[in-house]
């Protein structure tokens, strides 16, 4: 049973261009969330889809975008990348339908640097 | 608006010693609070949850925690630490459902660095 993938697992962009990254859901998740991971920070919430739509959403502008797909994989695009935008991209998965009890699986992230 | 506080950027521990990790929180209403771990350049591995019931729980790798309402504290503990707990350790809360409109949105602390050395 396959846990969370991501796509890529690095990237470097330089600033002003525009970013897409990737995630697939462990099997039998429906509810895919984004957290970005600053150097050394905690994991901060960008937002969260549940039947494709955004159903929570974090401090971050609007450069940051997502989507789910029917499949509950899930991209983040981010416009207009800042040097600050520099992180470890983190998605997590859950199965929302039976409750907020159950935990979240993280992938292994993307790391996207901003020159 | 819901908080994690890990006072303790590293903690140092002799392999076979107990060690403790500390959290404290703040959220409205009952928490729902978990600890993750985190190795380098990995993810993060669920290693515990406290949603109702006993306060403390038991989770993988022999750590446990113990919920202490009246202190707001959610610390991770083992009886004997290994090399191989060194690691990164995040806590992390959630609000009720009830209070997110759906989401399940979890708030990390800063995390903490674990070393256990021989």
């Amino acid at each position: 049973d396959a846990g969370v993938t991501q796509s890529p697992t690095h990237l470097i962009k330089t600033r002003g261009q525009q970013v897409t990254l990737r995630c697939s859901p462990k099997s039998g998740h429906d509810t895919v969330s984004w957290y970005q991971q600053a150097l050394g920070q905690g994991p901060q919430f960008i937002f969260q889809y549940y039947e494709e739509e955004e159903r929570q959403r974090g401090n971050f502008p609007d450069r940051f975008s997502g989507h789910q797909f029917p499949n509950y994989s899930s991209e983040l695009n981010v416009n207009a990348l800042l040097l600050g935008d520099s992180a470890l991209y983190l998605c997590a998965s859950s199965y929302l339908p039976s409750g907020m009890l159950n935990e979240q699986f993280f992938g292994p992230g993307t790391r996207l640097t901003v020159l | 608006a819901q908080s994690v506080a890990q006072p303790e950027d590293q903690v140092n521990v002799a392999e076979g010693n107990p060690l403790t990790v500390k959290c404290t929180y703040s959220v409205s209403g009952n928490p729902y609070l978990f600890w993750y771990v985190q190795y380098p350049n990995r993810g993060l591995q669920f290693l515990l949850k406290y949603i109702t019931g006993d306060n403390l729980v038991k989770g993988s790798y022999g750590f446990e925690a113990e919920f202490n309402k009246s202190q707001t504290s959610f610390h991770l503990k083992k009886p004997s630490a290994l090399v191989s707990d060194s690691a990164l350790y995040f806590c992390a809360v959630r609000a009720p459902f009830i209070l997110t409109g759906g989401g399940n949105k979890l708030t990390f602390g800063t995390g903490t660095q674990l070393k256990v050395e021989l």
